[in-house]
């Protein structure tokens, strides 16, 4: 079965200021992975993914994570957050050979931007 | 108009009342989730269809039922609420492992 990780309930951080976001996953099989970002008041949107390939992804409003097989994390990072990037952030899993196509989540993390 | 739909977006009930929620999608796809968030908990699944003929049961089913009226419909019920079923719920559809999911706004339900 896999499970998803998210260490930190909260992250507060100065505008302007670099992020990281930690997120650690357990499988024993390959997984896809995705993060997701709520706004208040607002469903998910995703914010990028990791499919293969390349182990740094890009994704939306300048966010970026990297997959580490080895330490089965994929931590998302911004260099500089915004008071906009104010959201929650959901990491999740979803094993490709499971026909379910679910996704897990994990608890999430709160990022509050601060002036 | 939003590609998933769900309705209503807030609703208060008392307790042992029936509740329906509803979702509808313009996606096209033929997976369609429910479901639900706790703070501190993340996404929980509760029921996933493949198809009109196809319902699942995902981890946290009991108390909820379903109804897939039509590839663009996915309908939730509470037979009983109680309090504990107080949350946020997401309904959300999907094509491609690769994809990922599309989610609907949620609908913030309060069982008193």
């Amino acid at each position: 079965a896999q499970s998803v990780t998210q260490l930190d309930s909260q992250v507060p951080v100065f505008e302007e200021a670099p992020v990281e976001l930690r997120c650690n996953y357990s499988s024993s099989v390959s997984v896809y992975l995705f993060w997701y970002v709520q706004y208040p008041n607002q469903g998910l949107q995703l914010l990028l993914k990791y499919l293969s390939g390349s182990t740094l992804v890009k994704g939306i409003n300048g966010f970026e994570a990297e997959f580490n097989k080895s330490q089965t994390s994929f931590h998302l990072r911004k260099p500089s957050v915004h008071i906009s990037d104010t959201a929650e952030y959901f990491c999740a899993v979803s094993p490709p050979m499971d026909s379910s196509y679910k996704l897990i989540f994990g608890s999430g993390t709160r990022l509050l931007v601060r002036p | 108009d939003a590609d998933v739909t769900q309705t209503p977006r807030n609703r208060i009930t008392k307790t042992g009342k029936r509740i329906m929620l509803e979702c509808s999608q313009t996606k096209g796809h033929d997976r369609m989730y429910w479901y639900r968030q706790d703070p501190g908990l993340g996404l929980r699944l509760i029921y996933y269809s493949f198809d009109v003929k196809d319902i699942n049961k995902g981890e946290i089913s009991d108390g909820y039922s379903v109804s897939r009226q039509a590839q663009a419909k996915f309908s939730l019920s509470l037979e009983s609420a109680i309090p504990n079923q107080t949350a946020l719920y997401f309904c959300a559809t999907s094509d491609l492992p690769s994809t990922g999911f599309f989610f609907g706004q949620g609908t913030r339900l309060t069982v008193v």
